[in-house]
């Protein structure tokens, strides 16, 4: 039963689409992040919720944007797609967003910019 | 220059041996995480520190707050401990639950 899920595995679109990642988990927590790995593998907090209210917004392009239904779904619409936008992003969660708090991360979505 | 560096960057060892992952860290936290990243891509957190010394089968994880630095060790490593160890830390100067991460340290384990 998974715990942090990710739709779609991969994803393959040209410049200048409009897409949309799903994330859903199922462990009751409050809390839920977007990550952004680049080809170099560093990984970048984008966005976190806590119950469905904006907490972390880094300095991400406007063209990204969460929304959060329910505190159990963050998903991330990206428009006017750019080469740049290529790389994996991880959906996570936590039980809060509190310091001690574990994150349970989703397997990821390849994301590749044509 | 990145609040998280982990040193090695990459590192081969044969399978026994023991093995230990340096993080150092720049800023005042709350809590340090070490995450591994399989080699399918997936990530699993392995620990949470905020002080002392925690132990998970081979896996042992040793923080210093007053030196800022971390450490992950293996012993009897074996091949399919092969993956990306990545530090993480949350800083107490930041605030949310931001978790600012280092490059990562590749490991192969050879038989």
């Amino acid at each position: 039963d998974t715990a942090v899920s990710q739709t779609p595995k991969y994803l393959v679109t040209q410049m200048g689409n409009d897409k949309s990642i799903k994330c859903e988990q199922n462990l009751g927590h409050d809390t839920m992040y977007w990550y952004k790995q680049d080809s170099k593998k560093f990984l970048k907090i984008m966005f976190s919720y806590n119950n469905k209210e904006l907490i972390i917004n880094e300095t991400v392009p406007n063209r990204f944007s969460p929304k959060s239904p329910d505190k159990a779904h963050l998903n991330l619409h990206i428009n006017s797609l750019e080469l740049g936008d290529s790389a994996v992003y991880f959906c996570a969660s936590s039980q809060s967003r509190r310091a001690y708090n574990e994150q349970f991360f989703g397997p990821g979505t390849r994301l590749t910019v044509l | 220059k990145n609040e998280v560096e982990q040193s090695p960057q990459n590192l081969t060892a044969q399978e026994g041996e023991f093995i230990t992952i340096n993080c150092s860290y720049s800023v005042g936290i709350s809590a340090l995480h070490w995450l591994q990243q399989h080699p399918g891509g997936g990530i699993v957190s392995l620990f949470m520190l905020s002080s002392g010394k925690k132990k998970h089968g081979r896996l042992i994880a040793t923080i210093n707050i007053q030196e800022k630095h971390s450490s992950l060790h293996i012993t009897a490593s074996h091949p399919r401990d092969s993956a990306v160890y990545i530090c993480a830390v949350r800083s107490m100067e930041t605030s949310g639950s931001r978790l600012t991460f280092g490059e990562g340290t590749q490991l192969t384990v050879n038989p």
